[in-house]
């Protein structure tokens, strides 16, 4: 089973700052790798996939990078809505795995 | 516009059963890959299971292996999970989710449910 490992646990940051988070797998990936957004109360969203592709309707301010095993998401200004849980998840093999999540909060 | 409704949640005792359904609409059900992921309280994502979209190919998480069986039913644009022998630790609220693209399927989820709660306890 591929373990990903998601980095920080929490952030607080303050709006319109930059954030960066980290997903980094046990072993190679390669490029299939998505992230998902989950708001409190709700379902999670695709945002990213194929590590750097952004999904329909998703703002240019998300950005993914990385491949084999480090990856990151950037959030280049952050704004209110943008609170949440993150969650990297790949599909290299089965079984299908996600990393235990970012929570980002505004400070 | 994609709608993912799942039902069929609820309180069940450790050994119970349950099935629970998602009823699918405003895609072309029959070509997507689907899958059910779960939730425990306060915990982050868990994918339990897949299934391709003509049922041909089917994949479980060990933690379900054995006591789950995802089905489909392509007809009535509706996906099943049957659980059996419940135990406490898959409490949850479970969503089921599509695949990001119809046909060859790239395993994202791409559309999701607004889930369905799961409780066992006696």
């Amino acid at each position: 089973e591929i373990v990903l490992t998601q980095s920080p646990a929490t952030l607080s940051v303050s709006p319109g700052e930059s954030v960066t988070l980290s997903c980094r797998a046990s072993q190679s990936v390669h490029n299939f790798l998505a992230w998902y957004q989950q708001k409190p109360g709700q379902a999670p969203r695709l945002i990213i996939h194929e590590a750097s592709i952004r999904a329909t309707g998703i703002p240019a301010r998300f950005t993914g990078g990385g491949s084999g095993t480090d990856f990151t998401l950037t959030i280049g200004s952050l704004e209110p809505e943008d609170v949440g849980v993150y969650y990297c998840q790949h599909r290299g093999d089965w079984p299908l795995t996600f990393g235990g999540g970012t929570k980002v909060e505004i400070k | 516009e994609v709608q993912l409704v799942e039902s069929g949640g609820g309180l069940v005792r450790p050994g119970g059963s349950l099935r629970l359904s998602c009823a699918a609409s405003g895609f072309t059900f029959s070509t997507y890959s689907m899958n059910w992921v779960r939730q425990a309280p306060g915990k982050g994502l868990e994918w339990i299971s897949y299934i391709s979209s003509g049922s041909t190919s089917i994949f479980y998480a060990d933690s379900v292996k054995g006591r789950f069986t995802i089905s489909r039913d392509n007809a009535k644009n509706s996906l099943f999970l049957h659980m059996n022998n419940l135990r406490d630790d898959d409490t949850a609220v479970y969503y089921c989710a599509s695949d990001r693209r119809s046909g060859w399927p790239d395993n994202f989820f791409g559309s999701w449910g607004q889930g369905t709660r799961v409780e066992v306890s006696s």
